[in-house]
């Protein structure tokens, strides 16, 4: 069965520095991976999705990149913002016909002003 | 284009009473989907729908039933409601190659 674990649960930065979240899964046959973001009381927001034959994808501040073979995907912001300030949740879909996601249970973003 | 759309938007429920969560898209997808957030948990499937027709089970159906009612529109059905499905319930979607998952606003259910 896939997990898929997100260390740290919680990241407090200051504003301007560039972080990284991590994301780790223990089955290496997925088909992509996405990242997400949550804000409080909302809705998941797709920020980026690597297909598995890729090994990054970049969308303004945010760089992900995936490593198959180590079972790990980080996401990179950089120049973080107050506005980033949010949960952020990464989910793999594994490969065959089965789309359904396994997600993490996410990084709690601070970014302080 | 207003996504994905979920009804209601918050549910009291009492032990035992049933309800239907209602989602529908406008984005022509085949793939439509039924999750809960519970803290501590992320996010766990509880239905999907490959295509219209068509209902496979996910990691957690106890309780629920679903009905893919056309294309557009993917319902959640709580027969007899528990307080242990208290709970946040996302409806999503997806289609074409990339397969990117959309969410709607999500339904926030408390069960009495």
């Amino acid at each position: 069965k896939q997990e898929v674990t997100q260390i740290p649960a919680a990241l407090s930065v200051p504003e301007g520095e560039n972080l990284v979240l991590n994301c780790s899964f223990t089955d290496s046959a997925i088909y992509n991976l996405q990242w997400f973001r949550q804000d409080p009381g909302k809705g998941l927001t797709s920020l980026l999705l690597i297909q598995s034959s890729q090994r990054e994808q970049t969308s303004g501040r945010l760089n992900a990149s995936l490593d198959k073979s180590s079972g790990r995907s980080t996401l990179y912001i950089a120049a973080s913002q107050p506005g980033d300030s949010a949960t952020y949740l990464c989910a793999v879909r594994r490969s065959g016909s089965a789309r359904q996601l396994t997600f993490g249970s996410g990084t709690q973003l601070t970014v302080l002003p | 284009n207003a996504g994905v759309t979920q009804t209601p938007k918050f549910q009291v429920l009492k032990t035992g009473q049933s309800m239907t969560l209602q989602c529908a898209q406008d984005m022509n997808h085949n793939s439509m989907y039924w999750y809960r957030q519970d803290p501590g948990m992320g996010l766990r499937l509880i239905y999907y729908s490959a295509s219209e027709g068509t209902t496979d089970k996910g990691e957690v159906p106890n309780g629920y039933n679903v009905s893919r009612l056309n294309k557009r529109e993917f319902s959640l059905r709580l027969e007899s409601a528990a307080p242990s499905q208290t709970s946040v319930y996302f409806c999503a979607s997806s289609g074409g190659m990339a397969d990117t998952q959309y969410f709607g606003p999500g339904t926030r259910l408390t069960v009495l």
